[in-house]
């Protein structure tokens, strides 16, 4: 069965420090995969997603993410953290169903 | 670029009531539309699949008699949580599928927050 994995439901960082947020999936397949996040009260908001192709995936507000089919991973960085990526992030993954399969999602806190 | 509407965006009733959301897709058709709920500092959990012209698919524990869905037009989907409890209160978020193959984008309406007193 397909499941995402979000290791760590919080991360606190310093403004201007590196983020690392962890993602692992589970499928026989490699699946697509999602980086969303969501501020408080507000829907989703797709950061990047990886499909095929280029395993770098770059994506808005200077995020970008890596599939790494032999770890079965696909991290979110972003080398300089704002005030503003304080946030809920979720990860998710789609194989051959329209559904969307989400993490369980990693709360983003930045200091100054 | 492509916008989901949810209305309302939050919503106090008393139990026993009956509560409608409208998740419309704006700028574009959406055959396949899907509704989420979730509880404060948890993930989204997926509810049911609404398919224009078709009954709702609906995830395994999830009560389609209590939470109807409607989905009469390309560009508008209904949830109804009926004769609502207050261990309903929760963030329900729709989603609309931009296009016909599994890896068409989806497009999130900004939630509705119900509370039911």
């Amino acid at each position: 069965a397909q499941s995402v994995t979000q290791l760590g439901s919080h991360v606190s960082v310093s403004e201007g420090a590196l983020v690392l947020l962890r993602c692992n999936y589970s499928s026989s397949v490699p699946p697509y995969l999602f980086w969303y996040v969501q501020y408080p009260n507000q829907g989703l908001q797709l950061l990047l997603k990886y499909t095929t192709g280029a395993t770098l995936v770059k994506g808005i507000n200077g995020f970008e993410a890596e599939f790494k089919k032999s770890e079965t991973s696909f991290h979110l960085t972003k080398p300089s953290a704002h005030m503003s990526d304080a946030a809920e992030y979720f990860c998710a993954s789609r194989y051959n169903t329209d559904k969307l399969i989400f993490g369980t999602g990693t709360r983003l806190q930045v200091f100054p | 670029g492509a916008v989901v509407s949810q209305h309302p965006s939050w919503v106090i009733c008393k139990s026993g009531t009956s509560v409608k959301i409208e998740c419309r897709s704006l700028d574009f058709q959406a055959t396949t539309m899907f509704w989420y709920r979730q509880f404060p500092k948890q993930s989204l959990m997926l509810m049911a699949t609404s398919n224009e012209g078709s009954k709702a698919t609906y995830e395994q524990g999830v009560e389609k008699d209590k939470f109807l869905i409607n989905h009469a037009s390309l560009t508008l989907s209904t949830l109804t949580v009926t004769s609502a409890h207050p261990e309903d209160s929760s963030f329900y978020i729709c989603s609309a599928l931009g296009g016909d193959s599994y890896n068409s984008p989806l497009h999130f309406g900004n939630g509705t927050r119900l509370t039911v007193t």
